[in-house]
């Protein structure tokens, strides 16, 4: 069956312990990007790549970094989650004559 | 950055009414998306329409698009309480790439 699948699906965790969002895919998708969703503003991009080790910054990248060493796993980090990361994340994967793909999200809180 | 905002943000109506949602974008698309989130969940894809392309049907489903305007609309038909999500049209990032980007969203509540 074609997924994207993320863990944790839930994550509470404390200002500064770095953490690790993981997101696989195995359509052999090309493109993968991640998303954050907090009320009133949308889902706005974080980081997205455009295949291994391409990757670039989307609308709020701060304080995320991102990895594409394989084709099928792209993971968040966050180095020093902050409250303000307390949000609801996607990851998702699309190739080039696909619609995008996605994962079942992460919601992550940080106190 | 983002480059479909939808309107309106919400929307209310009764079983049986149709619903019109509306998406505008910023810059030249080769396609234009629309998907469906139920609460909390992921996207799921409900249709794509292409540059040349003005309207498309998928059951209960129709898209239009106006390049000229940059503007879309997503019109669910006969709608069901079952429709109550919210709705997103996704534009390719500029610079022709395929990576979506979304706007804020038309939360939809259809009424029993």
């Amino acid at each position: 069956e074609a997924q994207v699948t993320q863990n944790p699906r839930y994550l509470i965790t404390v200002t500064g312990k770095k953490l690790t969002v993981t997101c696989s895919q195995n359509m052999n998708h090309e493109y993968m990007s991640w998303y954050r969703q907090d009320p009133g503003l949308g889902l706005r991009q974080i980081y997205y790549s455009m295949n291994v080790e391409v990757t670039d910054k989307g609308d709020v990248p701060e304080g995320y970094k991102v990895s594409r060493k394989e084709k099928r796993n792209f993971p968040l980090i966050l180095e020093s989650p902050s409250p303000n990361q307390t949000s609801l994340y996607f990851c998702a994967s699309k190739d080039v004559n696909t619609e995008a793909f996605f994962g079942q999200g992460t919601r992550l809180t940080v106190v | 950055s983002q480059q479909g905002e939808e309107d309106p943000q919400a929307l209310s109506i009764q079983e049986g009414e149709n619903a019109t949602m509306n998406c505008s974008y910023k810059t030249s698309i080769n396609n234009l998306q629309w998907y469906r989130q139920n609460s909390g969940r992921g996207l799921v894809h409900l249709i794509l329409i292409r540059s040349n392309e003005r309207e498309k049907h998928s059951g209960r489903l129709r898209v239009t698009l106006d390049t000229s305007k940059k503007s879309s609309s997503l019109l669910i038909t006969a709608s069901r309480a079952a429709d109550t999500a919210s709705y997103f049209c996704a534009t390719p990032l500029s610079g022709g790439s395929y990576i979506p980007t979304f706007g804020r969203g038309t939360s939809l509540i259809v009424h029993p």
